[in-house]
């Protein structure tokens, strides 16, 4: 069965911290993994996009790394912003184009 | 600003009846799936167009239906509408071997 597992569920830091999500997937083949960003209520908003021969992907503040041997992926967030506070999906693209989703990370930036 | 433009935002809809949601995609993007995310939750894949034909379907009933038109429009109808179909509703669209764009979704409450 097809997974992207996330965790932590949810994360409260303080503004001007770091932080690091994980993702966990089987999935397999895949042609490449997706990190979004989520405000409540909203669509999905693409943050980078890795295919599997690629380990590090930048985009601003935000870090994503994947290491397909192991089958995980992480995404760093620097420097912290209120306004980094949503939700972080970590996406797997089967081949074929099916969007596996992971059920999100809670991230909560505290001033 | 992805392109993809969903509508309504929001919707009240009572217990049987049956409702239909719209999804206005960039030209081009002839591959349209449609995502059901509870509160909380990852989006769960519900079904995908590609060039007006239902060509992938998740784990929903019949009750759960779609059309894509050739202006790249798409919809998504559900009948019976019961409390749990209460979600956030995604639709995310994209050209061939391109990433997917996402609308920013339509709310839907059942009473």
């Amino acid at each position: 069965k097809n997974q992207v597992e996330q965790s932590p569920q949810s994360l409260i830091i303080l503004e001007g911290k770091n932080c690091t999500l994980q993702c966990n997937y089987t999935v397999s083949p895949f042609s490449n993994l997706r990190w979004y960003k989520q405000d409540t209520g909203r669509g999905p908003v693409s943050l980078t996009i890795m295919t599997f021969s690629e380990n590090t992907k930048s985009n601003g503040r935000y870090t994503a790394t994947l290491d397909a041997d192991t089958k995980q992926s992480s995404l760093h967030i620097t420097a912290s912003q209120l306004s980094d506070s949503a939700s972080y999906i970590c996406v797997v693209i089967a081949q074929g184009g099916k969007l596996i989703f992971g059920q999100g990370t809670e991230l909560s930036v505290k001033p | 600003e992805t392109g993809v433009t969903q509508s309504p935002t929001h919707l009240i809809k009572t217990r049987g009846q049956q409702v239909t949601l719209r999804c206005s995609s960039q030209s081009g993007h002839n591959t349209v799936s449609w995502y059901q995310q509870a509160l909380g939750q990852g989006p769960q894949f519900i079904f995908q167009y590609y060039r007006e034909e239902e060509n992938g379907r998740g784990n929903f009933p019949p009750r759960f239906s779609g059309l894509q038109f050739p202006n790249y429009s798409s919809e998504l109808n559900v009948n019976a509408l019961e409390l749990d179909d209460s979600a956030l509703y995604l639709c995310a669209s994209r050209a061939p071997n391109t990433e997917a764009f996402f609308g920013q979704g339509t709310r839907l409450t059942v009473v």
